[in-house]
């Protein structure tokens, strides 16, 4: 149980493009999602709360107009980064918790050239 | 900040158990300590977690000292495709479980 899939796991765009990542929980409704940044040799870093039904909560340092955040239902959240420069490129990786704890998508490796 | 400490890095040996020790001096009555481990290049995965008593599952075993300064997290049989770093974090349930990454500890096992 407690599966988190994220889709594409992979993603190679051009400069000022945008992309979309979805983040799923498959067998639980998660009302809380996460996503976090990871550059290489680094650790996990929050960048928003995501709340179904309400705005996403930004940590600080995050542009909240760059990383547009979904959360439309229990069991979805989407990430699109818009306007995608080379500085971008990193690890996205979501989660969802449920009443264990937070449960991690594989990450979506996104390269902006 | 993280609230907890972890050494960077260590080895294991394949078939040893590896215990790998975790400092969390400031934890509060209602904090929870969890264990997540990432592969390269994969998202963390969860592994235990446990508030007072010591905790075991099908993955690790969890120990918490009695005073809840720290932990150790033990896996009994270690093998190759344990190698990962460990990061030991420390959440309140009521805090909309956000979760605060240190550095971690690196294991690598070794044949």
């Amino acid at each position: 149980g407690a599966v988190v899939s994220q889709h594409p796991s992979w993603v190679i765009c051009k400069s000022g493009t945008s992309v979309k990542i979805e983040c799923r929980s498959l067998d639980f409704q998660a009302t809380t999602m996460f996503w976090y940044r990871q550059f290489p040799k680094q650790s996990l870093m929050l960048m928003a709360t995501s709340n179904e039904g309400s705005k996403a909560t930004y940590e600080q340092g995050v542009e909240k107009d760059k990383f547009l955040i979904n959360h439309a239902s229990l069991t979805l959240s989407t990430l699109t980064v818009t306007s995608a420069h080379p500085e971008d490129s990193s690890f996205y990786i979501c989660s969802a918790s449920d009443r264990v704890g937070q449960f991690f998508g594989p990450g979506t490796r996104l390269t902006v050239l | 900040d993280a609230k907890t400490t972890q050494p960077p890095s260590m080895d294991c040996a394949e078939g040893r158990a590896a215990n790998l020790p975790c400092n969390h001096s400031t934890i509060s009555g209602n904090e929870y300590v969890y264990w997540y481990r990432q592969i390269h290049s994969q998202g963390p995965q969860y592994i235990i977690h446990g508030l007072k008593n010591n905790e075991t599952n099908e993955m690790a075993s969890l120990i918490i000292t009695e005073d809840r300064k720290s932990s150790t997290l033990i896996l009994p049989h270690a093998t190759l495709r344990d190698t990962a770093v460990y990061y030991c974090i420390v959440e309140g349930m009521d805090s909309n479980y956000q979760l605060i990454w240190g550095a971690g500890t690196k294991l690598i096992i070794k044949p």
